[in-house]
């Protein structure tokens, strides 16, 4: 099935340990995003990439790192996970604003539920 | 910065009945979409419906529509005939047309209950 694929689903971590969150989608997005989403907070962006070879820092970076490997993924790495990374990250994706079909929104991945302890 | 406002932390309402869910938005552009994501206990985040900020014309989709006020920057959606499979999150969501700039931005949600 077309969408974006995130993994893994669940994860648990220590304080001070590092992991990468995959995500890949199969629709030629051009632009991809990393959203973190916690209690009364709603998503909060954390990395974009408008396309290709391009990425920017969103509203929370900090403690985060992002790679676009090609066209299709975009991961998110916590090099050192501290509690307070503790929260459901998303990953998502659109077509650039230009495309006749941006008006879509984003196809949003299932979310990837991380706790650091 | 756009921002995104959303008053009402919980609603509820009966099965069948109708509720509106509140959103204004703060913006000096003039050109944007908006858009109702609904995230139901699965956690998946499902679009409901969109609007395009050069519409005037309110979307509808079946039983969901908005009331789009572009000038009070509100964004309202009103869930007609409620089912209990419309329990969920509610986010509204606006993106500008700028450029790179074009990124969604959320509120903070609406949690609905349906009862039976």
């Amino acid at each position: 099935n077309a969408g974006v694929t995130q993994t893994p689903k669940f994860q648990v971590l220590k304080t001070g340990q590092s992991m990468t969150l995959q995500c890949a989608q199969d629709m030629n997005h051009n632009s991809m995003y990393w959203y973190r989403q916690d209690p009364g907070m709603g998503l909060r962006l954390i990395y974009y990439s408008a396309s290709e070879g391009t990425t920017d820092k969103g509203e929370v970076p900090n403690g985060y790192n992002v790679s676009r490997l090609n066209k299709r993924e975009f991961s998110l790495r916590l090099e050192s996970a501290a509690p307070s990374q503790t929260s459901v990250y998303f990953c998502a994706s659109t077509h650039r604003e230009s495309h006749p079909s941006a008006n879509y929104g984003y196809t949003f991945g299932s979310g990837t539920r991380l706790t650091v302890v | 910065a756009q921002t995104v406002t959303q008053s009402q932390p919980e609603m509820s309402v009966q099965e069948a009945e109708t509720v509106t869910l509140s959103c204004t938005y703060d913006t000096s552009e003039s050109d944007y979409y908006l858009f109702w994501y609904k995230q139901p206990p699965s956690r998946q985040m499902i679009l409901v419906i969109r609007q395009e900020a050069y519409k005037q014309q309110n979307a509808t989709e079946n039983r969901f529509s908005v009331n789009f006020q572009k000038a009070a920057k509100s964004f309202s959606l009103k869930i007609s005939d409620s089912q209990l499979g419309d329990a969920a999150m509610y986010f509204c969501a606006y993106r500008s047309r700028r450029g790179s700039q074009g990124n969604l931005i959320f509120g903070k949600g609406t949690k609905l209950s349906v009862k039976p």
